[in-house]
């Protein structure tokens, strides 16, 4: 099972920041946390991921709590085209590391 | 350039039938997954090969093979196909233990 809960939808206006909640609250000390996210579809792609420390890319930022039991991925100019599930998964990775998708949250950024 | 390729990208088969999914990555990575996506949207591991070696298979059934000629392609036949089979399979190759997956466009399987 998912170690993270998101929930399920949220909607947000093209041009602003797009906020997608997670919480990990039981998530180990070397799980990094991992966001990937399926367009309609597709398959899904990689956005980003972190361990501790915040972290930014060319597609969004990743905002970890101190605590590490929740986090936040931010769109910082959400499009049209970023309409997605979005999931948001923890992750031991090494050779015996698995991706669990949860149910991640379905994002509709509308005009 | 298609970095991890399926064929075919549809597949429409009898219960009962044997078929094959092909995978293929030019990342030159080490390690191939194959993923299940359900009617529900659930998408779940299945089998993952490194260096040519299955290092994870999850609870599936044994009708479930996967088989990797070299290391850029990992193919997954299914013998006595079921209707439960019906689903979305992705392909996804990683290079090295905490590097991102690349994921497949996707092969979906309808049994009729």
């Amino acid at each position: 099972d998912a170690k993270t809960t998101q929930p399920p939808s949220m909607d947000c206006a093209e041009g602003r920041a797009a906020n997608l909640p997670c919480n990990h609250s039981t998530i180990s000390g070397n799980e990094y946390v991992y966001w990937y996210r399926q367009i309609h579809s597709q398959g899904p792609q990689y956005i980003i991921h972190g361990l501790k420390n915040n972290e930014t890319n060319e597609m969004a930022s990743l905002i970890i709590t101190e605590d590490r039991k929740s986090s936040t991925l931010i769109l910082p100019h959400a499009t049209l085209r970023d309409t997605a599930v979005y999931y948001c998964i923890a992750y031991y990775g090494g050779s015996q590391g698995n991706l669990i998708f949860g149910k991640g949250t379905k994002l509709s950024v509308k005009p | 350039d298609t970095a991890v390729s399926q064929t075919p990208k549809y597949l429409v088969t009898q219960m009962g039938n044997d078929k094959s999914i092909k995978c293929e990555q030019n990342l030159g990575h080490d390690t191939m997954y194959w993923y299940k996506q359900d009617s529900k949207k659930f998408l779940k591991i299945m089998f993952s090969y490194n260096n040519k070696e299955l290092i994870i298979n999850e609870t599936v059934p044994n009708r479930f093979s996967p088989k990797s000629p070299d290391k850029a392609h990992l193919n997954l036949h299914i013998n006595s196909l079921e209707l439960g089979d019906s689903a979305v399979y992705f392909c996804a190759s990683r290079r090295g233990a905490y590097n991102e997956q690349f994921f497949g466009p996707g092969t979906r399987l309808t049994v009729l």
